[in-house]
């Protein structure tokens, strides 16, 4: 939807650097999500905001942290990249329905 | 914690056969979505059931709500190749959704 878009689209880093995915929206939604993919383990909540002063942590916030700067933009930090992050990142928007608009994705690769 | 579990994880179907995913909450859910991600994509909305024992059709798609608002499921009528992707439940939360791990869909022309 390109409606949420993300960046970047690809990552590879190595162990212990810092990584910042970022997330834009122009729906005009409160609500932003950071999601994570795996294989066989479906989407998992790891941080949400439902205005610019509201953060709360997700199924598995550990090893991350989240800044939501605007109503339009959330971004999400890796503070020290381990291998087992490597996934794909969804960011989402919704109302208050809880509809959700999802963003292309990032693929991340922690070597 | 809340848990929503989906079944099968796999489905290979020929084209023309019929297809069912089901998702099964730990608690009782205040309402349930379904999304489709085809394959290199993102998750798609597709509807939300709020009723217990709501039944909604979108042409070959059937969705249910349980009597009891913990489980659903998608059934689609006479598969076509477009409708391959991952089909993902997700159960509304006090605040957010918890997804199912996803039924991926293969249609053997």
């Amino acid at each position: 939807d390109a409606d949420v878009t993300q960046t970047p689209r690809n990552r590879i880093t190595k162990t212990g650097k810092r990584i910042m995915l970022e997330c834009s929206q122009t729906k005009g939604h409160d609500r932003m999500y950071w999601y994570r993919q795996d294989p066989g383990l479906g989407l998992r909540l790891i941080y949400y905001s439902f205005d610019v002063k509201d953060i709360n942590k997700g199924e598995i916030s550990d090893g991350y942290s989240v800044s939501r700067q605007a109503q339009a933009k959330f971004s999400l930090s890796l503070e020290s990249a381990i291998p087992n992050q490597t996934a794909l990142y969804f960011c989402a928007t919704s109302d208050f329905n809880n509809e959700q608009f999802f963003g292309p994705g990032t693929r991340l690769t922690v070597l | 914690g809340q848990q929503v579990m989906q079944i099968p994880q796999y489905q290979h179907v020929q084209e023309g056969e019929d297809f069912t995913t089901y998702c099964n909450s730990s608690t009782t859910l205040s309402n349930i979505q379904w999304y489709k991600q085809r394959p290199g994509g993102h998750p798609v909305f597709l509807i939300q059931l709020v009723k217990s024992g709501e039944v909604k059709k979108q042409k070959r798609l059937t969705f249910q709500f349980g009597e009891a608002k913990k489980n659903s499921s998608l059934h689609i009528t006479a598969t076509q190749t477009t409708d391959v992707g991952t089909y993902f439940c997700a159960g509304a939360g006090a605040n957010n959704l918890f997804f199912g791990t996803g039924t991926r869909l293969t249609v053997i022309p």
